[in-house]
């Protein structure tokens, strides 16, 4: 079985400040991660994932996660936040070791950021 | 590039009807189609994998016979929430893959909000 955990339901920060989303999983093959962020009624939008490779992955508008297999963790981070990224974070999870396996979602952390 | 849309954007319907809710892949081909349903406040729950041309895999504790899946091509998927009552309203989503079942990144529809009344 697969899961993650999205510790916080929400994260406050000023504006231009760095944030920080944390996320941990559980899988039992190879972890494909992935970031979303949803605004208001609206339906998911992709930001970055994390298959292979480094693991600083660079995302869309700014944001960057660090896969971090030791601590089974892959925090979203931005150097300087802006108040327009005040949304719905979601982290998801899927178990890359061949064969389908369907993602898994966190609970989402509702990111406020403060003028 | 990889743009879903969905249709309608939000219906409000009476105890009883029958509600369909479109999915289509504008801008490429969609193997395989999610759809998921989200509380409020709460995470997606994915209702369903469907796909082209095959019938849907429901999870578990999802009435297949109550949402109905087609994917007739690879740009459609429908949902059909049928005799829809109060505990049926929703926010409903749909992705799709490019990849059938070894999809990557899921690229997400906009939602319908289904409300019944």
């Amino acid at each position: 079985a697969q899961s993650v955990a999205q510790p916080e339901d929400q994260v406050n920060v000023a504006e231009g400040n760095p944030l920080t989303v944390k996320c941990t999983y559980s899988v039992s093959g190879n972890p494909y991660l992935f970031w979303y962020v949803q605004y208001p009624n609206r339906g998911l939008q992709f930001l970055l994932k994390y298959i292979t490779g480094d693991n600083l992955v660079k995302g869309s508008y700014g944001f960057e996660a660090e896969f971090n297999k030791s601590q089974t963790s892959f925090h979203l981070k931005k150097p300087s936040a802006l108040v327009s990224d005040s949304a719905l974070y979601f982290c998801a999870v899927r178990d890359g070791s061949g064969g389908y396996q369907k993602v898994t979602f966190g609970t989402g952390t509702k990111l406020q950021v403060i003028p | 590039g990889a743009v879903v849309s969905q249709h309608p954007s939000w219906v409000i319907c009476k105890s009883g009807t029958s509600v369909k809710i479109e999915c289509r892949s504008l801008d490429f081909q969609a193997t395989t189609m999610f759809w998921y349903r989200q509380f409020p406040k709460q995470s997606l729950m994915l209702m369903a994998t469907s796909n082209e041309g095959s019938k849907a895999t429901y999870e578990q504790g999802v009435e297949k016979d109550k949402f109905l899946i087609n994917h007739a091509s690879l740009t459609l998927s429908t949902l059909t929430v049928t005799s829809a009552h109060p505990e049926d309203s929703s926010f409903y989503i749909c992705s799709a893959g490019t990849s059938g079942g070894r999809t990557d990144t899921q690229y997400f529809g906009p939602g319908t909000r289904l409300t019944v009344l």
